[in-house]
């Protein structure tokens, strides 16, 4: 059974710094990993997705990077700002519907 | 393009009640899968439907139901509510399945009392 951890829960750090939130996974046979946005109270804003076959995706300010192998992958933000305060959540898809599997999150807080 | 649209937005029932929620997908959409968010328990997957047949189902009693219509359209039903129901309900939409990006509505926050 698919197990997927976000380290860490959460996070606060001044606005402009540079942030990796980390995601890891049990089982490396995976279809793809998404990565999601969360603000309170609201739905999921689909921010990356990485299929299994490629190693990162890049959007803007955001960088998605995947090692497969090890059951790993990275999100980094880079120049963080206040909007960016949300929760981050990392889900993979390891079957042939559309199933996913999500970690906990990492709760962002960015300081003015 | 319009995004995943879900009705009603917010609810209040009574234990023992039931209730039904609606999920319109993106245009052209053909698979609606449906999620359960608690703070104890997360996100976790309730069921999925692709050209009106259930593929994947979650480990959920079977007071959690749904169904898809052939306008790709989703219903998903609990019925004897408890307590425990309450969570926001998110349907998430795609294209196909295998590896097409999912797409989220704002979500059906469930209150039972």
């Amino acid at each position: 059974k698919q197990e997927v951890t976000q380290i860490p829960a959460a996070l606060s750090v001044p606005e402009g710094e540079n942030l990796v939130l980390n995601c890891s996974f049990t089982d490396s046979a995976i279809y793809n990993l998404q990565w999601f946005r969360q603000d309170p109270g609201k739905g999921l804003t689909s921010l990356l997705l990485i299929q299994s076959s490629q190693r990162e995706q890049t959007s803007g300010r955001l960088n998605a990077s995947l090692d497969k192998s090890s059951g790993r992958s990275t999100l980094y933000i880079a120049a963080s700002q206040p909007g960016d305060s949300a929760t981050y959540l990392c889900a993979v898809k390891d079957n042939a519907g559309n199933m996913l599997t999500f970690g906990g999150g990492t709760r962002l807080m960015v300081k003015p | 393009k319009a995004g995943v649209t879900q009705t009603p937005r917010y609810l209040i029932k009574t234990r023992g009640q039931q209730v039904t929620l609606s999920c319109s997908p993106i245009s052209g959409h053909r698979s609606v899968s449906w999620y359960q968010q608690t703070p104890g328990q997360g996100l976790q997957f309730l069921f999925e439907y692709f050209s009106e047949t259930q593929r994947n189902k979650g480990n959920f009693p079977g007071r959690f139901s749904g169904r898809q219509f052939s306008n790709s359209r989703s219903e998903m039903n609990v019925s004897t509510l408890e307590l425990g129901d309450s969570a926001l309900y998110l349907c998430a939409s795609s294209f196909r399945t295998e590896s097409y990006e999912q797409y989220f509505g704002p979500g059906t926050r469930l209150t039972v009392t």
